[in-house]
Parts: structure tokens; sequence; C-alpha cells
């Protein structure tokens, strides 16, 4: 089965302007993540969708950040505007509707900011 | 809330010696625990999962780690460490019945030849 796919690899943009992700999850898996690694530390989770609901965004910075997954298949993650702290690698991950079952991840984003 | 407690940032070994990676969970109720592996450039994979059936839970690359209700711990632990082992290793817990995966900080394992 094809594993979750994200574009683009690696994105470079000045303070100030916009970027989006886009992820591709795996075939029928209901739930959706987005989450934000900086360098030496664990993924922080951003949002969480089911489905083409939100679940969880409590640690999103909804002044800059903004996330859809419309037709709760494909998910797009934005921000506008960046700033230099926002450089990090932006996983998105899928997992099926089980509770309890792991989350497969795509090869991630990384973003730097100038 | 859920969270986990990763011991040591960086881990070095030697090649061939025994690998221990630690982690310590905290959850009102039985979790499910991961363990997963990032290697540079990559996305995260996983090693092994323990879903409340055996303790002890065996994963891909000669990994396991057993689940320890009495220390709320789960580490990982390989006998010989390989040259390839060297990678950034994720502890992850996730609530009976939640959908949210929550990371611990992640310990680097060092191999030498």
């Amino acid at each position: 089965e094809a594993g979750v796919a994200q574009s683009p690899r690696y994105k470079i943009i000045e303070k100030r302007q916009s970027v989006a992700f886009w992820c591709n999850p795996i075939s029928g898996h209901a739930t959706l993540y987005w989450y934000q690694q900086i360098l030496g530390q664990g993924p922080k989770l951003l949002i969480q969708f089911q489905n083409n609901g939100v679940v969880d965004d409590s640690q999103l910075p909804k002044d800059r950040f903004s996330a859809e997954r419309l037709k709760g298949v494909d998910s797009t993650l934005k921000i506008q505007p960046a700033k230099l702290e926002d450089s990090a690698v932006y996983l998105c991950a899928s997992s099926s509707i089980r509770g309890g079952t792991e989350a497969f991840f795509g090869q991630g984003t990384r973003l730097t900011v100038v | 809330a859920q969270s986990v407690t990763q011991l040591g940032s960086h881990v070095s070994v030697s090649e061939g010696a025994l690998v221990l990676l630690r982690c310590n969970y905290s959850s009102s109720v039985p979790p499910y625990l991961f363990w997963y592996v990032q290697y540079p450039n990559q996305g995260l994979q996983l090693l092994l999962k323990y879903t409340s059936a055996a303790t002890l839970v065996k994963g891909i690359n000669g990994f396991e780690a057993e689940f320890k209700k009495s220390e709320t711990s789960f580490h990982l632990t390989k006998p010989s460490a390989h040259m390839s082992d060297a990678a950034e290793y994720f502890c992850a817990v996730i609530n009976t019945g939640g959908f949210k995966t929550i990371f611990g900080a992640g310990t680097r394992l060092f191999v030498k030849a």
C-alpha cells in the first residue's frame, strides 16, 4: 500500500512570506495529523482531523497557521506570515479510525525561514 | 493527560554492545505505547507497539521493549548494536479510545565502531 505523501520536501522562504504544505494520507485512514518538529525536539501535534472535522487544534498558532482537509482525504497546512521560529520539519501522519493504532508518517517538509 | 519522558537525549554504545533507551510514561488509563525510529531527513517509522497484550513486545530490526506497569516504564532494548541502528528514537503514548499520539523529546543513538 502507498504511504503518506507530502510535498514539497524542502522549502526556503523569507520571513513574512506565506507557504503551504500538502499531504495525502494512506487510503482509508480517517485520522490525519500535522506535527511540527523543531531541530532536536520530538514532534509536536499542531492539528488533528477525524475525516474532515478538526478534533484537536489546541497547539496550532491560529493567528498565522491554518489547515484544512477537504472531503476527508488530502490536507493542506498554511503559514501566513512566516516567522523565523517556524523553521522546522512539518510531518503529516495518518491512522485508521480504530483507537490505539499507530500513526504512519510521511517524509516531512523541511521549512527554512530566513 | 498522557505524557512520556525519555531519559537521556544522547546515548552512545559500541558496535555489538547492548542498547538500552529509557522511556517512562504517565497515563491515567491503560496506555498504548510505541517506539518510533527516525533516520536523517526521514519521517518516523514504527519499531514496535504495546497494546495491552503481551508485556514483552518484539519489533523490527531486533528491538524489543517491556511494559512494566509498576515502574510506568517502556524501555527499548537490543542485545547487540549495529552501525545501522544510529538514529533518533522516540517513545510515544496514545490513550485507549483516543487518537492523539504524544511524543517524547527523543534519544539520539550513536554507535561506535
